[in-house]
Formats: C-alpha cells, sequence, structure tokens
C-alpha cells in the first residue's frame, strides 16, 4: 500500500503559466515533506521542504502548499519554464531524517515552450 | 566537482553474479544512505551509516544485500547472486547529519543494473 501517491504520472503547462503538482500521503505521523525533482540520467535534487507547523513555504518560483486535514500538499512553479520540465517527487516523514523519507513514484512535468 | 560520485554508473551481468557498487559520498557529510529505483516508482530506502556504523539494516531487500562503510568515507553495496528482479537504479546519498534544518540529502547520479 502506497503511503504518498501521486496520481498524476505526467503533466503539460505551458512556459509562462504557473504547474501545480499535487501529492497526497495516508499516513497521519509524517510531519515533514519535501519535493525533490530528478533530470534524466541525473540524481534527484532538494526542491523545497515543510513541515507540518506551516501551511505554506515559499522559494522564489516554487511554492509548496500543506493541507494536513486532508493529507495533501501540492507544489506551485510559477511562472513555468521550459528547464523546469523533469520528474519531480514528493516525500514524507515523521521526521527530517533521510532514513525516514517515504517517496511518491513522481510527476513528470513537461513545460511547452 | 565535490558532489556524490556512484560508480559503476551502469553495470550489466548475468543471473547469479555477484556486484558491487561504490559509492563516495561528500566529504565533511557523515550520513550516508544507499537507495533503490525500479521503474515508475520513487527512491526506496535501503539502509544508511553514521560515519561508519550502519544504524539502520533491517530494510536492505534481503540478505543477498550487504553495505559497508569501513572507514567513514566511501561507502560499497554488494548483491551476491544477483537475480532479474533485482534490475534497478542504486542511488547513494549523503547528508550533514541529523537535525539539519532542510532534510537535504544529495544524491548521486545512481548506478544502474541490469541481470540478466
Amino acid at each position: 500500500d502506497q503511503q504518498v501517491k501521486q496520481n498524476s504520472p505526467s503533466l503539460s503547462v505551458q512556459e509562462g503559466r504557473i504547474s501545480i503538482l499535487n501529492c497526497d500521503y495516508t499516513n497521519s505521523m509524517f510531519d515533514y515533506f519535501l519535493w525533490y525533482k530528478k533530470y534524466p540520467a541525473e540524481g534527484p535534487t532538494f526542491l523545497i521542504s515543510i513541515s507540518s507547523i506551516k501551511d505554506k513555504n515559499e522559494d522564489g518560483r516554487f511554492t509548496v502548499f500543506l493541507n494536513k486535514s486532508a493529507k495533501h500538499l501540492s507544489l506551485h512553479i510559477v511562472p513555468s519554464q521550459p528547464g523546469d520540465s523533469a520528474v519531480y517527487f514528493c516525500a514524507a516523514s515523521r521526521d527530517n531524517y533521510g532514513q525516514n523519507f517515504v517517496f511518491g513514484p513522481g510527476t513528470r512535468l513537461s513545460v511547452l515552450p | 566537482d565535490t558532489g556524490v560520485s556512484q560508480d559503476p554508473r551502469h553495470k550489466i551481468t548475468k543471473r547469479g553474479q555477484n556486484v558491487t557498487f561504490r559509492c563516495d559520498p561528500i566529504s565533511e557529510h557523515n550520513r550516508l544512505y544507499w537507495y533503490r529505483q525500479t521503474l515508475g516508482q520513487g527512491p526506496e530506502f535501503l539502509t544508511y551509516f553514521q560515519n561508519e556504523a550502519q544504524l539502520e539494516k533491517s530494510r536492505l531487500l534481503s540478505d543477498r544485500f550487504s553495505a559497508e562503510r569501513p572507514k567513514g568515507s566511501f561507502s560499497t553495496l554488494e548483491i551476491q547472486r544477483t537475480e532479474q528482479g533485482d534490475s534497478a537504479m542504486y542511488l547513494c546519498a549523503s547528508s550533514a547529519g541529523q537535525g539539519f534544518s532542510t532534510g537535504e540529502l544529495f544524491f548521486g547520479e545512481g548506478s544502474r543494473l541490469t541481470v540478466l
């Protein structure tokens, strides 16, 4: 049973528009959430995180929103750029220690010029 | 380049053979992690080290899998008697240790294993 779900395997967005990537989790013990980005032939790279004491965290063009009651988080990218085309993984954990991270299956984002 | 490096990048082997992957973490990082990623899935945690101590290994997939970090620097992941189901990308990551603020892991490019 997947504890972290990303129900959209792929997403296409026009350059300059907003990209919204969604993630749902089932374990109510999760208190820490992260997004990683992965380009082909490279390892995942950290993008942004949020702890459960917040409902929003922003870093430049990237904003993560957390709705704990719905066990849902989303990553907003505004404005989207072609260089954002990658696979995005959501991860959840009860803490910020890597051995406890549970990753979702990923969403492939394509930003069209 | 001072990132996490993994070797080899791609290994093709026959079923029943042993394979070993090496990971060199970022030099000042004391935590090192091994993950496995199969097609269409996210990384799955296998084991981790703090310095030379292996603090979690119960999630290694079977007793055919073992990992070492003998001097607290580089690490090796060995798979004995490989099976076709072992075909996957094996990712290494490192971090600065517990209590760091962002939860950021630094991943290597991975070692892709193909078992024929």
